[in-house]
């Protein structure tokens, strides 16, 4: 099966600074999903974007989506020391209910 | 606010035993999900679930793997003879609906066959 690809595979800011991650893939979706990880843990779901949505906001988070350039970002704003994790995308093929996760970006935020 | 639960977070298995990964997901939910992430690769899909029966697997799950429904609350993931390549973290997920709909996961169970 096809893989969503992420870049960059790594990070590293200030605190304040503001954080983008992208995530392309190559089918025809339904929607795409962004999860955070720190490290060795759970997934942690951050947001959810439909196939017929261009952009969404939660708190200091901002998804885009590009269904035309099959193309994902995510924006953290005013980035955290708390905000150091792997971020992953991960999105749904039409008809299928499983997700597709991307190979994710290490955030690193530093104080 | 709920939340998917897992046990346990860490098995510590023989080659060739048994295992058997418990998951309770949100109680109103209807989809179950396993997902597996090997240390340092991506998370890869196993097999949904609903309605007492697999909605979609995939080339992972073969015939070593099983998934149960055993009441009410319980979801798991038997392996039924385990190899070193299965050391892995295992993540249950659940989704209220059938629409594309928001997955929620659990902590993992690390799982580590010697």
């Amino acid at each position: 099966s096809q893989q969503g690809e992420e870049d960059p595979q790594a990070l590293s800011i200030q605190e304040g600074e503001n954080a983008t991650m992208n995530c392309s893939y190559k089918t025809s979706i339904n929607n795409l999903q962004w999860y955070r990880q720190n490290s060795g843990r759970g997934l942690v779901h951050l947001i959810l974007i439909r196939s017929n949505e261009r952009e969404k906001h939660s708190g200091r988070l901002r998804v885009t989506l590009d269904t035309s350039k099959k193309s994902s970002s995510l924006l953290i704003t005013a980035s955290r020391a708390a905000d150091t994790a792997s971020y992953f995308c991960a999105y749904m093929d039409t008809g299928r209910r499983a997700l597709t996760f991307g190979s994710g970006t290490r955030l690193q935020v530093q104080p | 606010e709920p939340e998917v639960t897992q046990t346990p977070s860490h098995q510590v298995t023989q080659m060739g035993q048994e295992v058997i990964l418990r998951c309770v997901p949100i109680s109103n939910h209807l989809y179950f999900y396993w997902y597996r992430q090997i240390l340092g690769q991506k998370v890869e899909f196993l097999v949904s679930f609903y309605n007492n029966e697999i909605s979609e697997k995939s080339e992972i799950f073969d015939d070593q793997f099983s998934v149960e429904r055993p009441d009410g609350s319980n979801f798991t993931l038997k392996i039924r003879s385990t190899k070193l390549e299965d050391s892995a973290m295992y993540f249950c997920a659940s989704s209220e609906s059938w629409g594309p709909d928001t997955q929620y996961f659990g902590p993992g169970t690390r799982l580590t066959v010697l």
